[in-house]
C-alpha cells in the first residue's frame, strides 16, 4: 500500500511569490492533515480535513494560507504571497475514520529567499 | 506555552540496552498520545500510541508507558539496535470531537551506540 506522497520535495522561491503544495493521502484515508515545522522547531498543525470539508484550521497562521481538497482525494496548500517566515518543512498526514494515528508523508520544503 | 514537553535534547545508548524517552504534558483533555520516529528528510513514522484509560502499551520492542497523575508518558525500547537512532517526537491530542489535531513535542535524538 502506498504511502503519504508530497509534491515537491523541495522549493525554493521569493519573497512576493506563489507556492502551491500538494499531497495524496493513503488511498480510502478521508481524513487529511496538514504540519509545518519551522525552524527546527516543533511540528505544528495548520489545518484538517474531512473528505471534502474543512473540520478545522485552527491552526492556519493568516489569510496568505489556502487549502483546498476538491472532491476528497488529494489537497493542496496555496500560499501567496510567501514570505521569509513561510521557510520551512510541510507535512501531510492522512488517517482513516475514527482510527487517531495518523500517517506522515516525507514533507515539502520550502525556502522563501 | 509548550503543551507537551521533551526536556531531553538527546539520548546516547548502547546496542543491547534499554532506551526510554521521556514525555510531559500539561493539558489535561490530552486523552491520546502517540510516539513517532524520524529519519533525516524522512517524515515521522509512526511506532506506537496509547489511550488515556490505558496505563501500558507494548508492540514488540516498543513500550509505552502512561502516568496520568505525573502528566508523564515514556517510551521504552528494549533491545536497543543502532537502527533506532532517529529523532523521537512525542504527541498527543484531545478529546474534543471532530479535533484531531497533534500536539508536538520538540524531540529527543537517540544515538545508538554499537
Amino acid at each position: 500500500e502506498a504511502g503519504v506522497t508530497q509534491f515537491p520535495s523541495h522549493s525554493v522561491i521569493e519573497k512576493g511569490q506563489t507556492v502551491t503544495l500538494r499531497c495524496d493521502p493513503i488511498s480510502g484515508h478521508d481524513n487529511l492533515y496538514w504540519y509545518r515545522r519551522v525552524m527546527g522547531k516543533e511540528i505544528k498543525f495548520l489545518l484538517h480535513f474531512v473528505k471534502e470539508s474543512k473540520q478545522d484550521e485552527s491552526g492556519m497562521p493568516n489569510n496568505r494560507f489556502l487549502a483546498e481538497r476538491t472532491g476528497g482525494t488529494y489537497s493542496t496548500l496555496k500560499v501567496q504571497p510567501a514570505e521569509l517566515e513561510d521557510s520551512g518543512v510541510y507535512f501531510c498526514a492522512s488517517s482513516y475514520g475514527w482510527v487517531r494515528a495518523q500517517y506522515f508523508g516525507p514533507g515539502t520544503r520550502l525556502l522563501v529567499l | 506555552d509548550q503543551q507537551v514537553k521533551q526536556n531531553s535534547p538527546s539520548l546516547s545508548v548502547q546496542e543491547g540496552r534499554i532506551s526510554i524517552l521521556n514525555c510531559d504534558y500539561t493539558n489535561s483533555m490530552f486523552d491520546y498520545f502517540l510516539w513517532y520516529k524520524k529519519y533525516p528528510a524522512e517524515g515521522p513514522t509512526f511506532l506506537i500510541s496509547i489511550s488515556s484509560i490505558k496505563d501500558k502499551n507494548e508492540d514488540g520492542r516498543f513500550t509505552v508507558f502512561l502516568n496520568k497523575s505525573a502528566k508523564h508518558l515514556s517510551l521504552h525500547i528494549v533491545p536497543s539496535q543502532p537502527g533506532d537512532s532517529a529523532v523521537y517526537f512525542c504527541a498527543a491530542s484531545t478529546m474534543d470531537t471532530g479535533r484531531r489535531a497533534l500536539t508536538f513535542g520538540s524531540g529527543t535524538r537517540l544515538q545508538v551506540q554499537p
